[in-house]
């Protein structure tokens, strides 16, 4: 079945750039669906970051917009997000998600990957 | 921004008892509303979408209803594995702009 994984850092000093990468496996990230980012503080409810298409077209959170940038990469069936300027609020559990794409709506996340616990020190 | 607002922040409920949980939107979103159950340590798992369609897999137990502005998720007969925390999502804008609630935790009464 489709599964998502993130990687990257687990540990970013204030001021620099998180960056994470999400490997989709078994599902081509060119299927339709868009592919996005959320993230969960610790004991705390869940925001969403930001969404990309297969074609590179993005949206994102307009209160983090200035701050993040995903990609895609479909030759490695990979999507990426990278968020500046980032400090000890940045601090969460990064998920990644398909970004379920019904009847032209852009909707609902399904399935997540496990999520990775970005620590901003 | 749509705001989610669910109630309650906490649920104590027996097992084998119905659940009720509530999830306000500020503004209509017709019936474009998701639910998740989230337990400790794991990824949000999808439920419900469209506000009343069962994800694969889902049991039976599990039901969705509402529209508009008004959504309840309702567990019945509550399972052992049924307790965690529970988050509904609109995905009513366009462009997309995301929010989720703020959870209801469901605890073992």
């Amino acid at each position: 079945q489709v599964q998502l994984q993130e990687s990257g850092p687990g540990l970013v000093k204030p001021s620099e750039t998180l960056s994470l990468t999400c490997t989709v496996y078994n599902f081509s990230i060119n299927s339709g669906h868009y592919w996005g980012w959320i993230r969960q503080p610790p004991g705390e409810g869940l925001e969403w970051i930001g969404s990309i298409y297969q074609s590179g077209t993005t949206y994102y959170n307009p209160s983090l917009k200035r701050r993040v940038t995903i990609s895609v990469d479909t030759s490695k069936n990979q999507f990426s997000l990278k968020l500046s300027s980032v400090t000890a609020a940045d601090t969460a559990f990064y998920f990644c998600a398909r970004n379920f794409m019904f009847r032209g709506v852009v909707s609902w996340f399904d399935p997540w990957g496990q999520g990775t616990l970005v620590t901003v020190s | 921004e749509i705001v989610m607002t669910q109630s309650p922040a906490t649920l104590s409920v027996s097992p084998g008892e119905r659940a009720t949980l509530s999830c306000r939107a500020s503004q209509s979103i017709s019936n474009n509303l998701a639910w998740y159950q989230q337990k400790p340590g794991q990824a949000p798992r999808l439920l419900i979408y469209g506000a009343s369609t069962r994800a694969t897999g889902i049991p039976a137990r599990f039901s969705g209803s509402g529209s508009g502005t008004e959504f309840t998720l309702t567990i019945s007969s509550l399972q052992s594995e049924d307790f965690a925390v529970y988050y509904c999502q609109q995905y009513s804008n366009w462009p997309p702009m995301y929010s989720f609630g703020q959870g209801t935790k469901l605890e073992i009464k």
